[in-house]
């Protein structure tokens, strides 16, 4: 199981804002270590939606933004649009055991 | 443009070894910088980085996974390959290869992605 929870699912209807939060600990997001997000739509391969936190790769629109405080992590998507329909993983850095990169247990987000 | 492509894999019984080799093409493997990962992702569930190698040679394992895993590198064509031992129906999942990069003082991001293969282990 993960060290990163996240939401099962939330939903919002068209044109509202919805966020997810990724909740860690003193040895992932607590200690300081950058969260990255991403974006997966039904039968694809995962896509770099943020990285360092609260950067946009290029192409990804500006409804999408992240942040970081403390322990834990958020993504909002504002404007919600049927296309954002879709699972979203945050990413980061664990340093307990031997250390090892961890995704979050993921968020469905429905578009009502 | 970067691209990363799986080969394909299929059914497997347990106990068999998984191989899977990823063509990288649109770019180079050797790239300072670059760390080349599989992920993988059980049906219907989240995702795990399963391990790494730099463009160097250099590994590095998810704990849980260590003892039965390999990451090699193969330059000259291009590709890194995964090998797993000692399969169970716990390892049938899509497989993803993908290509880290990072910054001193940042977590590696994983910025291209293969499409996936699907291993199946059944008896």
């Amino acid at each position: 199981q993960s060290v990163l929870t996240q939401p099962p699912s939330v939903s919002g209807a068209p044109g509202q804002r919805v966020t997810i939060s990724c909740t860690g600990s003193s040895s992932n997001i607590g200690a300081g270590y950058d969260v990255n997000w991403y974006q997966q739509l039904p039968g694809t391969a995962p896509k770099l939606l943020i990285f360092g936190s609260s950067n946009r790769p290029s192409g990804v629109p500006d409804r999408f933004s992240g942040s970081k405080s403390d322990t834990s992590a958020s993504l909002a998507i504002t404007g919600l649009q049927a296309e954002d329909e879709a699972d979203y993983y945050c990413q980061s850095y664990d340093s307990s055991l031997s250390g090892s990169y961890v995704f979050g247990t993921g968020t469905k987000v429905t578009v009502l | 443009q970067l691209q990363l492509q799986e080969s394909d894999s299929g059914l497997l019984k347990p106990s068999q070894t998984l191989t899977l080799t990823c063509t990288v093409s649109g770019g180079s493997i050797s790239s300072g910088g670059s760390f080349w990962n599989w992920i993988r992702q059980p049906p219907g569930k989240g995702l795990e980085w399963i391990g790494y190698i730099s463009h160097s040679g250099s590994t590095y394992y998810t704990p849980s996974l260590k003892s039965r895993v390999t990451i090699s590198l193969d330059k000259s064509k291009s590709q890194f390959s995964l090998k797993l031992n000692s399969v169970t129906a716990a390892d049938t999942a899509m497989y993803y290869c993908a290509r880290a990069i990072s910054t001193i003082g940042t977590v590696p991001k994983f910025d291209y992605w293969g499409q996936g293969t699907l291993a199946s282990v059944s008896s």
